[in-house]
């Protein structure tokens, strides 16, 4: 059973340009989850996403900032006109259908570098 | 509200010399304990956790922890550390019926030779 996939691992973007990060939850996991690790910091959370539905974005930056779960493929992180402050790594972690979230797995991260 | 405190940001030890790396929650219901590590750019990997049950917690790598409930602490421990444990650590909080973890700031540890 492989693990939460992310990719790409790394992403180079220019000032102005989008960001797709994408998040494949591990097998039978329906519940997805994304956290923001900025340089010298904890992770943060950002959205939590069942399939097709967002439950809560409270952590997403208001602007520029969208994410997705449809029903089929993965989970999608989109950034828009990326500015340096977006740099940083970003984590997905998923968790089984109906389960009392009392164990996330989290994925290896995509390192956001904005130029 | 829940939150992690982790009140070295930085831990230098000797090789084969014992370490703790500390800290404290705060939280008005039941908790879930976990601690990952993360190497130089690297993703989370999870040391240990506590959900329930005994208070001592063995993980992976030697590593293990005590949840304390009347000191709101769950400190990880390690007998001797090897130069390979050279990391960040990351201690983490959820709790039942929520899927936030809170994380605290991470403590980076550092193995001297």
């Amino acid at each position: 059973n492989a693990g939460v996939m992310q990719n790409p691992r790394h992403l180079v973007r220019r000032r102005g340009q989008e960001a797709r990060l994408r998040c494949s939850p591990m097998k039978g996991h329906s519940h997805v989850y994304w956290y923001r690790q900025l340089p010298e910091e904890g992770l943060k959370f950002m959205v939590y996403l069942q399939k097709e539905n967002i439950i809560d974005e409270s952590g997403m930056p208001k602007e520029r900032f969208s994410a997705e779960f449809p029903k089929e493929g993965p989970s999608i992180l989109r950034i828009q006109q990326v500015v340096r402050g977006d740099s940083a790594a970003y984590f997905c972690a998923s968790s089984p259908v109906g389960a009392e979230s009392t164990e996330a797995f989290f994925g290896q991260g995509t390192r956001l570098t904005v130029v | 509200a829940q939150s992690v405190t982790q009140l070295d940001s930085q831990v230098p030890v000797f090789e084969e010399a014992p370490v703790e790396l500390r800290c404290n929650y705060s939280s008005s219901v039941s908790v879930y304990l976990f601690w990952y590590v993360q190497y130089p750019n690297q993703g989370l990997q999870l040391l240990l956790k506590y959900l329930s049950g005994s208070t001592l917690v063995k993980g992976i790598n030697g590593f293990e922890a005590e949840f304390n409930k009347s000191q709101t602490s769950f400190h990880l421990r390690k007998p001797s550390v090897h130069i390979s444990d050279t990391a960040e650590y990351f201690c983490a909080v959820t709790s039942t019926g929520t899927y936030k973890y809170i994380f605290g700031t991470g403590t980076r540890l550092k193995v001297l030779a």
